[in-house]
């Protein structure tokens, strides 16, 4: 059963600082990854999607690496800013056995960025 | 393309009444997933639909629940007899292909009082 973990928990920066988000997944046959901002009370909205052959996918300020051998992806957040305060979520979809490409979600890691 | 939408927005409901929610998924897409949020946690998957047809169950569909996506276009989540524990945010998403991108919609927070 795939488990995802995300490091840290919860991050408070200043404006203008470069953040790195972690993330870890313990089944490494993944097909792909994706990465999620989730507002206070609002659904998820997609970020990136990278592959399993992809090493690195960038949108924006956004880079994504994804390494499938040691099950870990780590979101970068360029020049961050007060609008970039939200949960990031990180999910890898399961198509093992009878599974449909359910996505499987940590906790998330709530980012605060202070003007 | 208006991406998925989720109606109601808010449900407020007394224990032991039935809920329905309505997700229309983006208009091409075959694949849709409900999902379950409560607070301070990640989603958790709860069904999915290729088309009309349900392929996948989760453990935490209970026998209260159940879905249905009619002609394979919207879809539709039930909670009989309500407790105070369905209260959640409840997540539906679409993609168009396997292992193609998925698109969440705003969700529907269910209150039980």
């Amino acid at each position: 059963k795939q488990e995802v973990t995300q490091i840290p928990a919860a991050l408070s920066v200043p404006e203008g600082e470069n953040l790195v988000l972690n993330c870890s997944f313990t089944d490494s046959a993944i097909y792909n990854l994706q990465w999620f901002r989730q507002d206070p009370g609002k659904g998820l909205t997609s970020l990136l999607l990278i592959q399993s052959s992809q090493r690195e996918q960038t949108s924006g300020r956004l880079n994504a690496s994804l390494d499938k051998s040691s099950g870990r992806s780590t979101l970068y957040i360029a020049a961050s800013q007060p609008g970039d305060s939200a949960t990031y979520l990180c999910a890898p979809p399961d198509f093992g056995g009878t599974s449909y490409g359910k996505l499987t979600f940590g906790q998330g890691t709530i980012l605060t960025v202070h003007p | 393309d208006t991406g998925v939408s989720q109606d109601p927005r808010h449900k407020i409901t007394k224990r032991g009444q039935n809920v329905t929610f309505r997700c229309d998924p983006i208009s091409e897409h075959n694949r849709l997933y409900w999902y379950r949020q409560t607070l301070g946690q990640g989603p958790e998957f709860l069904t999915y639909f290729q088309n009309e047809a349900q392929l996948e169950k989760s453990r935490l569909l209970s026998d209260r629940f159940s879905a249905e996506r009619p002609k394979g276009s919207f879809s539709t989540l039930e909670i009989q007899r309500t407790e105070q524990g369905d209260s959640a945010m409840y997540l539906c998403a679409s993609s168009a292909a396997r292992g193609t991108e998925a698109f969440f919609g705003q969700g529907t927070r269910l209150t039980v009082v």
